[in-house]
């Protein structure tokens, strides 16, 4: 069974900067892995942020960017905002199947 | 743009089968790079990838939903439909449609979603 994990939890302060982070239990997650990541919002569907890695939408704010950080796929948010407050998930790729990691709730303290 | 919206029976009785239907707007869904997927919510919980499905009838299944997921498409209808059997309490979900593309991998636009309830 193959899990991928992020941080439960996590504060970040209107202004600064945090990185979430999504690891693959089979191990270093690289780029065949198509990192995704989205966020969702009380009562909404999720919204797409990222894809394969650090490509963003028309849509995503300028502050989030997608990387591959130590082993992890990782999002930063730069200069957080107040409605940047959310659940962040990361999605990855296993060949033919897509796992979802558990979760993040961020919240902007 | 394109839009989704998921539709079916709110409540299903244990043991029996979950039919879901997703109606594509906007766009067509028998757009060459597009598969249409199905992804669920547990209530307070995460996000789960239970499959999707090539315009052709191709389909891709979560591993751990396989034995019990059947999807189908309608071209002329422009829907797609997901059928989960043997139903328990467990599957109680909000279920959302989502257009995939193949060739960027990334899953958007996403429906509203849909809260289907296993209960006697």
């Amino acid at each position: 069974q193959t899990v991928v994990t992020q941080e439960p939890s996590l504060t970040v302060s209107p202004g600064g900067t945090v990185t979430l982070t999504c690891a693959s239990s089979t191990g270093a997650v690289t780029s065949g892995y198509y990192p995704n990541w989205f966020q969702q919002k009380p009562g909404q569907a999720p919204r797409a942020l990222i894809y394969s890695i650090s490509n963003k939408h028309s849509w995503t704010p300028a502050r989030f960017s997608g990387s591959l950080l130590g082993g992890k796929a990782a999002l930063t948010l730069s200069g957080v905002q107040p409605e940047d407050e959310a659940e962040y998930y990361c999605l990855l790729y296993y060949g033919g199947a897509w796992v979802f990691g558990g979760g993040t709730k961020l919240t902007v303290l | 743009q394109v839009q989704l919206q998921e539709s079916g029976p709110g409540l299903v009785k244990p043991s029996q089968t979950l039919s879901l239907t997703c109606t594509v707007s906007g766009g067509s869904i028998s757009s060459g790079d597009y598969y249409w997927s199905w992804i669920r919510q547990h209530p307070g919980k995460g996000l789960e990838w239970i499959g999707y499905i090539y315009y052709s009838g191709t389909t891709y299944y979560n591993p751990s939903l396989k034995s019990r997921v059947f999807m189908a498409v309608d071209t002329s209808k422009s829907q797609f439909s997901l059928k989960l059997s043997s139903v328990t309490a467990a599957d109680t979900a909000v279920y959302y449609c989502a257009r995939y593309s193949g060739s960027n991998r990334w899953f958007d636009p996403w429906g509203q979603g849909t809260l289907a309830t296993v209960s006697s």
